[in-house]
């Protein structure tokens, strides 16, 4: 069975800290790998897609780690707001035309005042 | 504005009572796909459609049905209802099966 794994925390951080999660996956065919959030009870939204070469979005920057099959999100300066669940996606080929996507179960992170 | 939209949002229900949770999206996506999460779980794909008339199993298909015979359409349907699947159920949409998938507000069950 293809894995994805995530601490899942509560990472519990005070506002302006810097915070990183990791996350790892199995299926080393995996292609695509992308960081999404999820507020309380909502569904999850797109927070950054996960390029080889690493990107940044403001304060959030990612990282992609094939040899060792993880994938990092870093966030700066957190905020209030930052507070939700983070999951991990990864996308792999499953044949006949089809990808099949997993989710990480997700890692909580509560930015206190 | 581009969504994706659920419907029942809430919905409580009896064991064995066949009940269909529909999904449309307006953004003309050929990938679509149902998840159920649940706590501790995670979110866990039930069902996926590449495009039309073209559905293949996710990773708990079991006692769920679905169909896409328009592309804007990707109803789940549950012929039997149980206790364990009672859940929050998403849909979601994307261009591709590799793209940013967009979520519907969720469909909270609970099979009595």
């Amino acid at each position: 069975r293809k894995e994805v794994e995530q601490d899942p925390g509560p990472f519990n951080v005070p506002e302006g800290a810097t915070v990183a999660f990791n996350c790892t996956y199995s299926n080393s065919a995996s292609q695509s790998f992308f960081w999404y959030r999820q507020d309380c009870r909502k569904e999850p939204k797109l927070l950054m897609s996960v390029y080889s070469s690493g990107n940044e979005d403001g304060r959030f920057t990612a990282q992609l780690n094939r040899a060792s099959q993880y994938i990092s999100l870093l966030i700066r300066d957190s905020k209030l707001s930052d507070s939700a669940t983070y999951l991990c996606v990864v996308s792999a080929y499953s044949g006949a035309g089809s990808y099949q996507l997993t989710f990480g179960k997700g890692t909580k992170l509560s930015v206190i005042p | 504005e581009a969504q994706v939209t659920q419907n029942p949002r809430y919905l409580i229900t009896v064991t064995g009572k066949k009940l269909t949770v529909t999904c449309s999206q307006n953004m003309n996506h050929e990938y679509m796909s149902w998840y159920r999460q649940d706590p501790g779980l995670g979110l866990r794909q039930i069902y996926y459609s590449m495009n039309v008339e073209v559905t293949d199993k996710g990773d708990v298909p079991e006692g769920y049905k679905v169909s896409r015979k328009e592309k804007r359409n990707f109803p789940l349907i549950l012929e039997s209802p149980s206790p364990n699947q009672t859940s929050l159920y998403f849909c979601a949409s994307s261009e591709t099966a590799t793209g940013e998938l967009f979520f519907g507000e969720g469909s909270r069950l609970t099979v009595l």
